[in-house]
Parts: C-alpha cells; sequence; structure tokens
C-alpha cells in the first residue's frame, strides 16, 4: 500500500545545530507540503513544491529551507536550529489536477522535535 | 489573504449526542472545504470534504453544510462513539491557491461515557 512516512519520529537537538526532517511517499504525488502543529496555532504551512525542483515559502518559512531533487521525497532542513522551533512537524502530500475544487492531503505520523 | 476561525476549541459531549464545530473563513471566493480528523500521536486524516456547489454533503454519522453567504460552514456528528474522541480540524481553500490549504486551530472533541 502506499504510504508517506517520515524520519525521526524524535529527535532532540542542540540551538545552533543543523537538522534535517525526512519525507519520503510511495503515492507518487506531484504536491507536497511540511507544516508545524502547536497548541492553538493548528497546522501552519512551512514550505511546499508541486513538482521536482520547485520549492515554495508558506506562511512561517524563515529559518527552514527544502529540496525537490524527486517524485518521492521533501527533506526539511533548519539550517540553525532554535528553541522557538520546538514543535510537531507534519509531512503531507496530495495529487495534482486540473480544476476546481481541492483535493485530499495524506499526512505522515509527525516528527516531534526539541531544541535545547 | 484567507483566513479561518474555528469554535469551539474544546468540546465535550456526552455519549450518543451530536456534536456540532464551525469554522468561518474571509475569502469569499473560496470553494473547497474539508475536514479532517487527528487521532493522538498520528497525522490529520481527511474525513469528508465539501465543495462550493454544495450546500450540505453527508456520510454515515457525519455531515458538513455550508453556507457561501455567511462565508461559514460546519461539521455535524451525530450519535457519538468513544472513538469520535479526536483533535478536528475544518481548512478552506481559495482560487487564489492552487493547492494549499489555510486551517482553523482545531477542536479537542471529548465523548464522555
Amino acid at each position: 500500500d502506499a504510504e508517506i512516512t517520515q524520519s525521526p519520529r524524535h529527535k532532540i537537538t542542540e540551538t545552533g545545530r543543523q537538522v534535517t526532517l525526512a519525507c519520503h511517499q510511495t503515492w507518487n504525488h506531484n504536491n507536497m507540503f511540511w507544516y508545524r502543529q502547536d497548541l492553538g496555532h493548528g497546522l501552519r504551512l512551512i514550505h511546499y513544491s508541486y513538482g521536482v525542483q520547485d520549492t515554495n515559502k508558506g506562511e512561517v518559512s524563515d529559518g527552514y529551507s527544502v529540496s525537490r531533487s524527486n517524485t518521492e521525497d521533501l527533506p526539511l532542513t533548519l539550517e540553525s536550529a532554535a528553541s522557538s522551533q520546538t514543535s510537531v512537524y507534519f509531512c503531507a502530500s496530495s495529487e495534482s489536477y486540473s480544476g476546481t475544487g481541492g483535493n485530499e492531503q495524506y499526512f505522515g505520523p509527525g516528527t516531534r522535535l526539541t531544541v535545547t | 489573504g484567507e483566513n479561518v476561525e474555528q469554535h469551539p476549541s474544546t468540546l465535550s459531549v456526552q455519549e450518543g449526542d451530536s456534536a456540532v464545530i464551525k469554522c468561518t473563513y474571509s475569502d469569499s471566493a473560496s470553494n473547497y472545504f474539508p475536514w479532517y480528523k487527528q487521532e493522538l500521536g498520528k497525522g490529520p486524516q481527511l474525513i469528508i470534504d465539501i465543495r462550493s456547489n454544495v450546500g450540505e454533503k453527508k456520510d454515515q454519522r457525519i455531515a458538513v453544510t455550508l453556507n457561501k453567504t455567511a462565508k461559514h460552514f460546519s461539521l455535524h456528528i451525530t450519535e457519538t462513539q468513544p472513538e469520535d474522541s479526536a483533535v478536528y480540524f475544518c481548512a478552506a481553500k481559495g482560487t487564489n491557491s492552487n493547492y494549499q490549504l489555510i486551517w482553523g486551530a482545531g477542536t479537542k472533541l471529548i465523548i464522555k461515557p
């Protein structure tokens, strides 16, 4: 069965370190998204990609970067981790289509990141 | 830009009763409104969605209603069961956005036995 996975599931790192969170999907979806989830804020979009070599900034992109070298993977990098980046991070993917409306986003299980 | 407000933040109902969660959106051109359920320790999962050309959609015990004039949409769960306990998110997609969703802050639904 197709799935979307994230690794690691839990990560503790120190302030100033570079951290990369992995996201891998086998749905063959063109669209991939990274969100962070914090209490009281719901899901906030960090970066997204609509295909290979395409990346775009979301509403909370400062301090984060992504790259898309293939369809399956969209790794999220924290260039210099800060305590404000302690959060739960979710990766999602969806189909691309032509027309109106929207498509279901399939979410990974999340990565809990703690920056000390 | 689009903004989505969701109420209440916490809802506690007796098992077997109905639960209603409401969301309002700001962009009158929004055309897609999904609802996601997030169980503890998992990612959100789509449970129902509605498009702007439809006023109501139902799937077993779950229904969603859309009022385009008032710019609000609601999730209705009837005959609630313990497994309905979760966090529920509403979202909206504006016509200026290809595939991005703007999310509500979430509602924690507690089903009391």
